[in-house]
């Protein structure tokens, strides 16, 4: 049963260009959470997805980012008009469940560098 | 809201030396705990969690943590340390039942580092 997977491992852009962050839960799981972790911090919830919903966003900028999880394909956190506090490391997390009780299984995680 | 404090940023240790990491939590209504350790440029792994039950929790590795709901904390000991326990270690909460879900809210991270 393979991991979640996120792609690219790593992403450079310039200030202004687009970012878009793929993830791809385990196998049977529906639950995806996505954090950012800063330099020299820890993580911080930005957004918990279900299949085509979007359940809790409320660690997620207002502006400039999204994210969805389709019917099919991958979990995607997009970045517009990137600036250089944007990078950062980006990791996913999948659960079988929403419950808190719920293991979450990251992934090897997106580290964006904004130049 | 919760909040997670891990009292030492950096934990310096020798080779099977036992070795503490110390979290601290504040919540308003209870909680679920964990500890997370994160090797260079990987994802988190889950050491092991506490959800009910005996306060004593042991988890892989030979990690364990014991749950002190008086003193609201959830400290991650292991008795003898070896070099590939060298990694960054997170606790983290998430809240029981409620709107919260799962999401989880995680301290700033200890690095341990075990020298030979």
């Amino acid at each position: 049963n393979a991991g979640v997977m996120q792609n690219p491992r790593h992403l450079v852009r310039r200030r202004g260009q687009e970012a878009r962050l793929r993830c791809s839960p385990m196998k049977g799981h529906s639950h995806v959470y996505w954090y950012r972790q800063l330099p020299e911090e820890g993580l911080k919830f930005m957004v918990y997805l279900q299949k085509e919903n979007i359940i809790d966003e409320s660690g997620m900028p207002k502006e400039r980012f999204s994210a969805e999880f389709p019917k099919e394909g991958p979990s995607i956190l997009r970045i517009q008009q990137v600036v250089r506090g944007d990078s950062a490391a980006y990791f996913c997390a999948s659960s079988p469940g929403l419950a808190g009780s719920d293991t979450q299984y990251f992934g090897p995680g997106t580290r964006l560098t904004v130049l | 809201a919760q909040s997670v404090t891990q009292l030492d940023s950096q934990v310096p240790v020798f080779e099977e030396a036992p070795v503490e990491l110390r979290c601290n939590y504040s919540s308003s209504v209870s909680v679920y705990l964990f500890w997370y350790v994160q090797y260079p440029n990987q994802g988190l792994q889950l050491l092991l969690k506490y959800l009910s039950g005996s306060t004593l929790v042991k988890g892989i590795n030979g990690f364990e943590a014991e749950f002190n709901k008086s003193q609201t904390s959830f400290h991650l000991r292991k008795p003898s340390v070896h070099i590939s326990d060298t990694a960054e270690y997170f606790c983290a909460v998430s809240a029981y039942g409620g709107t919260s879900y799962g999401k989880l809210t995680f301290g700033q991270g200890t690095i341990l580092t075990v020298h030979p």
